[in-house]
């Protein structure tokens, strides 16, 4: 089956920087790569997906990258806001259906 | 669009009863619901997935006669976990698949979170 290995655990970054998560998974078959954010005790709310017929795709200051011959993708957030800090997870799947999860990135963004 | 609610969104019950969890899509039909456990600072595990007028299918190491699930309609999934004990303490969130513009997302329920006395 599919596993899904994200990177870093933790990550700290000062305001107006950028943020950079990665994922790797290991099914050539998943098709479907979401990136959620999820606050303390809430449900995880979809950012940014990617489809495996596109390398990459832009959302104002989230974009997300796929490379799938290594079977990567990362997440990037540009001009990094307090309001950012929350637990990323990437998951992947075949057509939106099963998703695994990756471990899940704490980013807190300083002041 | 796409709303997926939960009810109860916390529960306390004591060690051995049951307790039933419902998920709904408010403003879509999901022949397919999909529920997740989580527990504190973990990712998101898949536990089973909810085929409306079907058996659900489980992942391994879900026991599917503690972990019953029904999908009786095409917005209503239930998941009830029976004999419940303190180590199913945990977050459960469902999630149902939507149809958006260059395919189908899945979109979750608020969680409920479960605590076993």
């Amino acid at each position: 089956g599919e596993n899904v290995e994200q990177h870093p655990s933790t990550l700290s970054v000062q305001e107006g920087d950028s943020a950079v998560i990665k994922c790797t998974y290991s099914d050539s078959a998943s098709n479907y790569f979401p990136w959620y954010k999820q606050e303390l005790g809430k449900r995880p709310q979809l950012i940014i997906d990617i489809r495996s017929n596109v390398g990459e795709k832009k959302d104002q200051r989230i974009a997300v990258t796929l490379n799938k011959t290594a079977k990567h993708f990362s997440l990037h957030i540009t001009e990094t806001q307090p309001e950012d800090s929350a637990v990323y997870f990437c998951a992947a799947s075949q057509g939106a259906q099963k998703l695994v999860f990756g471990q899940g990135t704490r980013l807190t963004i300083n002041p | 669009g796409a709303v997926v609610s939960q009810h109860p969104s916390w529960v306390i019950c004591k060690s051995g009863t049951s307790v039933k969890i419902e998920c709904r899509s408010l403003d879509f039909q999901a022949t397919t619901m999909f529920w997740y456990r989580q527990f504190p600072k973990q990712s998101l595990m898949l536990m089973a997935t909810s085929n409306e007028g079907s058996k659900a299918t489980y992942e391994q190491g879900v026991e599917k006669d503690k972990f019953l699930i029904n999908h009786a309609s095409l917005t209503l999934s239930t998941l009830t976990v029976t004999s419940a004990h303190p180590e199913d303490s945990s977050f459960y969130i469902c999630s149902a698949g939507h149809l958006a513009g260059a395919g189908e997302e899945q979109y979750f329920g608020p969680g409920t979170r479960l605590t076993v006395t």
